[in-house]
C-alpha cells in the first residue's frame, strides 16, 4: 500500500529552526508537496520537489532524497504566525496526491 | 484571499436532508478537487474532474453526488448522510493534473456537521 510518514507534533521556541521530516512509500514518485495550514483554514501551498537536493524559498527550504523515499521541511527564524499543520503529500504515478496525516508545529515565545 | 471560493462555509443538517456544496475558482485552471479531511487523518481524495470530466472517484458512497458543470464551478450534492460524514470538505483546483502544474490551491471548506 502506500504510506506517508510525518510525526504527529512538534514544539520550537521563536527564533529557533525545526525540520519536519516525511517518509513515503508510494506506486511511483511524481514530485512531492508541502503544504501549511492554520487552524480552521485551507491548506496553502509552500514548495513544490521532483529532483533530489534541497530548494530554498525565504525561511523556508524543502529537501528531497527520492532514493530514500525522504523529504523534510525547514523553517528558520521561527515565528509565532508559523504555529500551524504542515502536510506532506507525494504524487503517484496516477498523478494522485497521497496525504500524510500533517505534523502540528507549536512555536512557543 | 485564494482564487477559491466554498459555500456555504458551515453546515448543520439532518440525516434525511439534501443539500449542495458550491465552489468556484476564478485561477482560469482546468482540474477541480474534492477532499474529506477529517480530524488527525490524511486528506481523502474523493472525486476529480479534468476539463469538466469525471477521472477520479475513490470508492465514494453514492450520497455524495459530484457535478461540474464548467470548469470554474463544481458541486457537492449531499442526500441521506451519516453522523460519521461530519468533517471538513475542501475543494481545489490545478492547472493540470500532473508536475509542478498540478500543484493544487484550496478553498476555505465547508465545515459540515451531520445530525
Amino acid at each position: 500500500g502506500q504510506n506517508i510518514d510525518q510525526p504527529t507534533e512538534m514544539t520550537a521556541t521563536e527564533g529557533a529552526i525545526v525540520q519536519i521530516n516525511c517518509t513515503y512509500q508510494t506506486s511511483g514518485f511524481n514530485g512531492l508537496f508541502w503544504y501549511q495550514q492554520h487552524a480552521g483554514e485551507a491548506p496553502t501551498f509552500l514548495s513544490y520537489n521532483v529532483l533530489d537536493g534541497l530548494e530554498e524559498k525565504g525561511r523556508f527550504s524543502s529537501f528531497l532524497s527520492r532514493s530514500k523515499g525522504y523529504s523534510y521541511l525547514l523553517l528558520k527564524e521561527l515565528q509565532m504566525k508559523d504555529s500551524a499543520s504542515y502536510l506532506c503529500a507525494v504524487m503517484d504515478s496516477n498523478y494522485q496526491l497521497i496525504w500524510g496525516a500533517g505534523t502540528k508545529l507549536i512555536i512557543k515565545p | 484571499e485564494t482564487g477559491v471560493t466554498q459555500t456555504p462555509r458551515h453546515l448543520v443538517m439532518g440525516m434525511t436532508n439534501k443539500k449542495s456544496l458550491k465552489c468556484e475558482q476564478h485561477l482560469g485552471h482546468n482540474a477541480m478537487y474534492w477532499y474529506k479531511q477529517s480530524a488527525k487523518k490524511p486528506l481523502e481524495l474523493m472525486f476529480v474532474y479534468n476539463f469538466k470530466e469525471q477521472t477520479e472517484n475513490n470508492s465514494v458512497p453514492s450520497r455524495f453526488s459530484p457535478e461540474c458543470p464548467n470548469s470554474s464551478h463544481l458541486f457537492l450534492h449531499l442526500h441521506t448522510l451519516q453522523p460519521e460524514d461530519s468533517a471538513l470538505y475542501l475543494c481545489a483546483s490545478s492547472q493540470e493534473l500532473a508536475g509542478a502544474i498540478g500543484t493544487q490551491y484550496f478553498g476555505p471548506g465547508t465545515r459540515l456537521l451531520v445530525l
